[in-house]
């Protein structure tokens, strides 16, 4: 079956890093999705990853990949303030060619000074 | 290039009465789907729409719930009478075209359905 799992709340202090972590079910799903939500806002991609790949770098955002344990990570560097938000895992299990993303329920990060 | 454009915002209706939302999808694009955020939640896919045609609805309720995406003009998600458990927040996504990975969906900034 298709299921993502985020633990739901993570609080940093500024400046250190943040790792949010997924875990999802669908050995099919080909890319693996990372998106931000602010309060009342609708979601931003912040990076994608596809699954033969293990690590992709995006200034300060790293992504790891374990493929063999269907585990997902967001590592973000240097976190700030305006960095508080929701973070969605999604994956896209490969089904008609198209892109339905399923997602986790959000990690709600939490940064603090 | 203006972004995935949804109205209204926010809607307010009575138990018993019709949602209408409306998504358009960014220039260029000619497929849309649609996801419902319920509170504390991460969104659920609901329904994928090409062009004059629904190609998946697997996670739309059954009864009164229905959406189009017509040759000219938005799509429109249609609730009909609506029950208090319809309240959430419904999002439309764009992509250019089918396939995964770098044909990525860009998200409007949702409906925000509250029903009474």
């Amino acid at each position: 079956g298709e299921d993502v799992e985020q633990s739901l709340f993570l609080s940093v202090r500024e400046g250190d890093s943040s790792v949010i972590n997924c875990t999802y079910t669908d050995s099919s799903s080909t890319y693996l999705y990372w998106y931000k939500q602010e309060p009342g806002a609708g979601l931003q991609l912040l990076t994608y990853i596809f699954s033969n790949m293990d690590m992709k770098q995006d200034q300060r955002l790293t992504v790891l990949l374990n493929k063999k344990d269907k585990h997902l990570s967001l590592r973000i560097a240097d976190t700030q303030t305006g960095d508080s938000a929701i973070y969605f895992c999604a994956e896209t299990p490969v089904s008609g060619g198209y892109n339905k993303l399923i997602f986790g329920a959000g990690t709600r990060l939490a940064v603090h000074p | 290039n203006a972004g995935v454009m949804q109205n209204p915002r926010h809607l307010v209706r009575r138990r018993g009465q019709e949602a209408r939302l409306r998504c358009s999808p960014m220039k260029g694009h000619s497929h849309v789907y649609w996801y419902r955020q319920l509170p504390e939640e991460g969104l659920k896919f609901m329904v994928y729409l090409q062009k004059e045609n629904i190609i998946d609805e697997s996670g739309m309720p059954k009864e009164r719930f229905s959406a189009e995406f017509p040759k000219e003009g938005p799509s429109i998600l249609r609730i009909q009478q609506v029950v208090r458990g319809d309240s959430a927040a419904y999002f439309c996504a764009s992509s250019p075209r089918t396939g995964v990975g770098t044909d990525t969906q860009y998200f409007g900034p949702g409906t925000r359905l509250t029903v009474l």
